[in-house]
């Protein structure tokens, strides 16, 4: 079955370029997830979406990331005057549900973010 | 086969040993572990999970063994295979649906033949 996808796989930007990452969750699946993973490291949390509701951002590192999810379905990040430390791999991830309870977080293959 | 009491950043071992990879999780309030699978490339894949409530649970050539005392976690490999190299990861939430995953540091797993 489709898993989550991601677009564009890699992405190359000038420093001071604004760029838009996407991610189709699975389909009917209710949370979503950003993670940011450096080089050689684990995943770090992003920001959270439930339905079209961003429940939590604490993870975003300033105010030039910005995400959204209007419809409840795909969501977009977006990084405005990227700088060369925003270079990482950006993950998305979406669960079933949206209550309590433990729920598998299915990731997607990212974006390889590149900043020159 | 191949075990390590401590986390090491990598492990290798032969074709066909058994492998465990340890990890030392944070918080003691961590309800949902998970264990990920990642190759070069590629996003995270899901392997086992285990709740707070388990001290161990098997599935096909894995078993994760959690040990709350400690706050320990480990996988265990049995039979590793080439296809297994890949970088490992162990992941906590609070078990709640919209929590996020806090991952461990990453071990690499390398198969020889």
């Amino acid at each position: 079955g489709a898993g989550v996808s991601q677009s564009p796989r890699y992405k190359v930007a000038k420093r001071g370029q604004d760029v838009a990452l996407r991610c189709d969750p699975i389909s009917g699946h209710v949370s979503l997830f950003w993670y940011q993973q450096a080089l050689g490291q684990g995943p770090e949390f992003l920001t959270y979406f439930q339905n079209e509701a961003q429940l939590d951002k604490s993870g975003l590192p300033s105010d030039r990331f910005f995400a959204e999810r209007p419809e409840g379905s795909v969501s977009t990040l977006k990084i405005q005057r990227t700088q060369q430390e925003d270079s990482a791999v950006y993950l998305c991830a979406s669960t079933r549900r949206g209550e309590a309870g433990t729920d598998t977080q299915y990731f997607g293959p990212g974006t390889r973010l590149t900043v020159l | 086969g191949e075990s390590v009491g401590l986390h090491l950043p990598t492990l290798s071992v032969q074709e066909g040993d058994n492998s465990i990879i340890n990890c030392a999780y944070s918080n003691s309030a961590s309800d949902y572990f998970i264990w990920y699978k990642q190759e070069s490339g590629k996003g995270p894949q899901f392997i086992i999970d285990i709740r707070s409530n388990m001290d161990k649970r098997q599935g096909q050539r894995v078993t994760v063994l959690l040990n709350k005392t400690v706050k320990h976690l480990s996988l265990q490999i049995a039979a590793t295979q080439p296809g297994d190299s890949a970088v490992y990861f162990c992941a906590e939430n609070m078990g709640q649906a919209g929590t996020a995953l806090i991952f461990g540091k990453g071990t690499t797993l390398s198969v020889s033949s």
